[in-house]
């Protein structure tokens, strides 16, 4: 009964090429996000969803694209890989407000080679 | 803007001796503090947070953090270290205006036997 999933959990690719990393929650939950974690561990935001509307951008390269298709998943494709996107990236949810806490994934740990 | 600032990258401590993880924050307004664990290879999971209720709060594991307005601290302690709480450590406060996770650089905790 994974709260929060994504897949895949290891991903390699080549540059140049486009992948996309899926997240689900069933935590009923009615916003989502998105964070990348560097090799140095440090983790930054990179998109909130609200029901399915895009609330956050934090000056993410326009090759990163997120999809919402309900409030139960938030997709992240990626066009173009370049070798700094090398990162593990999290999904996450929560109730929306600042009192909440996020829930996170497992995280999916991209390699561009 | 809110922000919190971990203190030491990295901490060593004995298996049983006291554990104390520094966290300072810097917000205008009363902030909504969380201090989550990363495992190895693992997503984020929350130990505990403050949300005004209590200034020492109880978490997961015996963990426990007080809230010092004076010192803007928020700090997590463990009265006695065990081996399985070697891990990530990071503080993070909710910013008001978007609701997401500003997350401080984590602190890289080891116990020793």
């Amino acid at each position: 009964d994974t709260a929060v999933s994504q897949t895949p959990k290891y991903l390699v690719t080549q540059m140049g090429n486009d992948k996309s990393i899926k997240c689900e929650q069933n935590l009923g939950h009615d916003t989502m996000y998105w964070y990348k974690q560097d090799s140095k561990k440090f983790l930054k935001i990179m998109f909130s969803y609200n029901n399915k509307e895009l609330i956050i951008n934090e000056t993410v390269p326009n090759r990163f694209s997120p999809k919402s298709p309900d409030k139960a998943h938030l997709n992240l494709h990626i066009n173009s890989l370049e070798l700094g996107d090398s990162a593990v990236y999290f999904c996450a949810s929560s109730q929306t407000g600042v009192r909440t806490e996020a829930f996170f994934g497992q995280g999916t740990r991209l390699t561009v080679v | 803007a809110q922000s919190v600032t971990q203190l030491g990258s990295h901490v060593s401590v004995s298996e049983g001796a006291l554990v104390l993880l520094r966290c300072n924050y810097s917000s205008s307004v009363p902030p909504y503090l969380f201090w989550y664990v990363q495992y190895p290879n693992q997503g984020l999971q929350l130990l505990l947070k403050y949300t005004s209720a209590a200034t020492l709060v109880k978490g997961i594991n015996g963990f426990e953090a007080e809230f010092k307005k004076s010192e803007t601290s928020f700090h997590l302690t463990k009265p006695s270290a065990h081996m399985s709480d070697a891990a990530e450590y990071f503080c993070a406060v909710s910013d008001l205006g978007t609701d997401k996770l500003i997350f401080g650089t984590g602190t890289r905790l080891q116990v020793f036997p």
